[in-house]
């Protein structure tokens, strides 16, 4: 099973402040998912990843596939930014399909 | 476009009772899967499908039992509940597995069992 560890696990910051959150994982995978939970708790996909970077709007994600690492940022955050952000990988070995998820980084921006 | 689509949102259950949380999904994905929710941990896989009449067991299958007679959906059975089950669960599908596409999720289902 793949082990995904993030940090950090909470992160306050300023409106325009530069955000840098980190995942690493075990075992090497084909991709890897960045995940934005709101407070009223739905989950939506913010990038799937297999290697480089990839860029929507503020958020940009990289992944570095032989240091098994990968980083999201957020350029000029804002309060609407407020969410918990989690990492996660696919299951590894033994066939099975499904994520496992880093524990979340919950993300707080003040204006 | 519904997406996933999970009932109830909320639920309280007592001891012992059963309930059947359901999800579906209008995307015609051939992977669905069920995750639950605890506070302070990563979301854990209950069970998984890869297509209509397969199912398998995930990291914490104990106490849930799953069916998938069509591609639309794939509910979740809790037979006898117990205190351990409360959580919140999260329906999702993808369309070419973890390791192919991203994953949609459901709104999740908040379930309390006293």
């Amino acid at each position: 099973k793949n082990e995904v560890e993030q940090s950090p696990q909470n992160l306050t910051a300023q409106e325009g402040e530069f955000i840098t959150i980190n995942c690493s994982y075990s075992v090497g995978i084909s991709a890897l998912h960045w995940l934005q939970q709101h407070p009223g708790g739905g989950i939506v996909s913010l990038f799937m990843l297999s290697s480089g970077k990839k860029k929507h709007g503020r958020l940009i994600a990289t992944i570095n596939i032989q240091e098994k690492h990968s980083s999201l940022h957020i350029t000029a955050s804002h309060p609407r930014d407020s969410a918990v952000y989690i990492c996660a990988a696919p299951y590894s070995g033994g066939g099975a399909d499904g994520l496992t998820f880093g524990k979340g980084t919950h993300l707080i921006i003040q204006p | 476009n519904a997406g996933v689509t999970q009932t109830p949102k909320f639920r309280i259950l007592k001891i012992g009772q059963s309930m059947t949380l359901q999800c579906t999904q209008d995307m015609n994905h051939n992977y669905m899967y069920w995750y639950r929710q605890d506070p302070g941990m990563g979301l854990k896989l209950i069970y998984y499908s890869v297509g209509a009449g397969i199912t398998d067991k995930g990291e914490v299958p104990n106490g849930y039992n799953v069916s998938r007679s069509t591609t639309e959906d794939f509910p979740l059975r809790l037979e006898l509940a117990a205190p351990s089950q409360t959580s919140v669960y999260f329906c999702a599908s993808s369309s070419l597995g973890s390791g192919g596409t991203e994953a949609f999720f459901g709104q999740g289902t908040r379930l309390t069992v006293v």
